[in-house]
């Protein structure tokens, strides 16, 4: 069965550094996701990424925040600068072409520690 | 804008009892419900949703989840909990927009 991972489980990085967290969403899915949670805490949409652009954002998803689909399989998340309060897990999604109603399928995620 | 609630941090259940894990929305359009489950160091795994049609909804493992429109529900049961059953469950909802607002989480405990 088709599944969406995540590269790498776990980063560790110092606050300030920039760091890029990886995806490869189902193959033939055209809508992607990153979602983060806190540890302990709800899962907290980040953005949507529809036909090479951000379709939605929350208010999480600051200029520090970009996504990119630099190929037909990867999709990334880069934090430019980070904050010891971007130590969270985040999700990776992805969703296939069915219309709106489809489900999205979550990665196993990237554990983020910013020391 | 959409949001869930759950008002249940946890639940605890025997093994073989029904469960309920309780969800409540708040859309200004037509609710699309979802209900995701996540085990221990892994990510969200869809469970069910509900678009359309009839209130009731079965999904995996022997879920179902049934959406009432007049009390803003979507609550997620099953007839006959497993111990394998443990873990964290999400409410999530979409109302029109391309993303999902998920629910703060219950974490149901399933005793032998």
């Amino acid at each position: 069965e088709p599944e969406v991972t995540q590269t790498p489980s776990h980063q560790v990085t110092q606050m300030g550094q920039e760091v890029i967290l990886r995806c490869v969403p189902i193959s033939n899915h055209l809508y992607f996701y990153w979602y983060r949670q806190i540890l302990g805490q709800k899962v907290e949409f980040l953005v949507s990424f529809y036909n090479n652009e951000i379709s939605e954002k929350s208010e999480i998803f600051d200029d520090q925040f970009s996504v990119e689909r630099p190929d037909g399989s990867n999709f990334t998340l880069k934090i430019r600068s980070t904050k010891l309060e971007d130590s969270a897990m985040y999700f990776c999604a992805s969703r296939g072409d069915r219309g709106f109603f489809g489900e999205q399928f979550f990665g196993p995620g990237t554990r983020l520690t910013v020391l | 804008a959409q949001s869930v609630a759950q008002p249940e941090d946890q639940v605890n259940v025997a093994e073989g009892n029904p469960l309920t894990v309780k969800c409540t929305y708040s859309v200004s359009g037509n609710p699309y419900l979802f209900w995701y489950v996540q085990y221990p160091n892994r990510g969200l795994q869809f469970l069910l949703k509900y678009i359309t049609g009839d209130n009731l909804v079965k999904g995996s493992y022997g879920f179902e989840a049934e959406f009432n429109k007049s009390q803003t529900s979507f609550h997620l049961k099953k007839p006959s909990a497993l111990v394998s059953d443990s873990a964290l469950y999400f409410c999530a909802v979409r109302d029109g927009n391309n993303d999902m607002r998920f629910g703060a989480g219950t974490r149901l405990t399933v005793k032998p």
